[in-house]
């Protein structure tokens, strides 16, 4: 398996603009997670699925902020008016599963420019 | 809510010394732990998984100890190298997981 494959690798936007970030799971995980990371606040979950359904969104920063997971095998995470305190680096990790807690695999992260 | 806490934030050793990283957690009621590696610019590297059952995993010269009750868990790397600097994150995981600020390893030759 190719592991978690994140698009694109880098985006820069104006303030406002709508940014779509997707991410591919490892197949045959059930469980996908998107992360963000910046220097101030470090790594920080913002929402993970289970069999495709949304478990926890509480740490979804604001409502510009949603995510989709259509499919066992695809996600996105949308940023709709995007602002400069968006910018960071944005990862989605897969597990086999979210109630045995199973090893986590990360993508190479998508890093986010609003400026 | 869960705290995670690594000590030190960052660590610069000599090529060959054994090390000890850190990782100290407030609620005990946990899944299981995971130490990571990130590179510069890189996404987290698994390193090793400790279910709360579990007391330590080795993984080459890396091993991990977990105390659950005392909330702590320590990575120890032994006959460290170049290769090994990185930042080195844990993360706790009850149904979600909370990670640690890192600690940044350097390795000089």
């Amino acid at each position: 398996d190719a592991g978690v494959i994140q698009s694109p690798r880098h985006e820069v936007t104006e303030m406002g603009q709508e940014v779509t970030l997707r991410c591919k799971p490892i197949s045959g995980h059930n469980s996908l997670f998107w992360y963000r990371q910046t220097m101030m606040r470090g790594l920080e979950l913002l929402i993970y699925f289970n069999n495709n359904v949304p478990i926890d969104d509480s740490g979804m920063p604001e409502d510009r902020f949603s995510a989709k997971m259509p499919n066992a095998s695809f996600s996105t995470l949308k940023i709709q008016p995007s602002e400069p305190r968006d910018s960071a680096v944005y990862f989605c990790a897969s597990s086999l599963t979210q109630v045995m807690n199973t090893e986590a695999f990360f993508g190479q992260g998508t890093r986010l420019t609003v400026v | 809510k869960q705290e995670v806490t690594q000590i030190p934030a960052a660590l610069s050793v000599p090529e060959g010394e054994n090390l000890v990283l850190n990782c100290s957690f407030t609620d005990s009621a946990i899944y299981n732990l995971q130490w990571f590696r990130q590179d510069p610019g890189k996404g987290l590297t698994s390193l090793l998984l400790i279910q709360s059952s579990q007391r330590e995993q080795t993984s080459g010269r890396l091993n991990a100890s977990l105390d659950k009750s005392s909330g702590r868990s320590t990575l120890y790397i032994a006959a460290s190298q170049p290769g090994d600097s990185a930042t080195y994150l844990c993360a706790v995981s009850a149904g979600k997981s909370t990670f640690g600020d890192g600690t940044t390893l350097t390795v000089k030759p």
